[in-house]
């Protein structure tokens, strides 16, 4: 079964309002990934967090790994018609040697 | 660079035919990944090879088969294709161990099995 559950699975905004996409583990993961999927196209690599607590931003992008490296979070800060695809998350459950993809976030924008 | 490459880039066949997607990279990547992405499901592995001469089975590997022709190509055959194949099939790579490194992802093969 799933093992790393990502949520929303869709969710529409607004421009300029806010996004944010919740990815979590039963278990512990020893780092995560996140891809971003435009429509049509291949995923394309975004960052990846380590450490516990760690905190990354990338222009209007924050991603976030959770103190217990169970969730992890990226939210989209006034989001642009740029922003829209979908957001995966894929960690890497410890002991293991492979990636796990969440289901995505599809991110869709009224102009 | 042309990065990850995929053929085809779409394909309909019938249940029982066969067929190989090809997957080549010009990154001297040692890792290679085929995964497939269907509706609400993300992307699930099919199979990797984290060097050359060497695959494993990801979380869906029944009915496919793989070979790593060498360091640049990472094949998938689909030997007698059934309608629950219908996806979209990407290939992916990366510089070192499948589950630290960045993957680096063709642009996929759109498969219908009618």
């Amino acid at each position: 079964g799933q093992q790393v559950m990502q949520i929303p699975q869709y969710q529409h905004v607004q421009e300029g309002e806010d996004f944010t996409t919740y990815c979590n583990s039963s278990t512990t993961l020893s780092n995560i990934q996140w891809y971003k999927q435009r429509p049509g196209g291949h995923p394309v690599f975004l960052i990846q967090l380590v450490k516990s607590g760690e905190v990354k931003k990338q222009k209007r992008l924050t991603f976030q790994f959770g103190e217990a490296k169970k969730n992890s979070s990226l939210h989209i800060t006034a989001t642009q018609t740029t922003d829209v695809g979908t957001y995966f998350c894929a960690g890497r459950l410890q002991g293991a040697q492979k990636l796990v993809f969440g289901q995505g976030t599809r991110l869709t924008i009224n102009p | 660079n042309a990065g990850v490459t995929q053929t085809p880039k779409f394909q309909v066949l019938k249940t029982g035919q066969s067929m190989t997607l090809q997957c080549a990279q010009d990154m001297n990547h040692n890792s290679m990944y085929w995964y497939r992405q269907d509706p609400g499901m993300g992307l699930r592995l099919i199979y990797y090879s984290a060097s050359e001469g060497t695959t494993d089975k990801g979380e869906v590997p029944n009915g496919y088969n793989v070979s790593r022709l060498n360091k640049r190509e990472f094949s998938l055959r689909l030997e007698s294709a059934a309608p629950s194949q219908t996806s979209v099939y990407f290939c992916a790579s990366s510089v070192g161990t499948p589950s630290i490194s960045t993957q680096y992802f063709g642009p996929g093969t759109r498969l219908t099995v009618l």
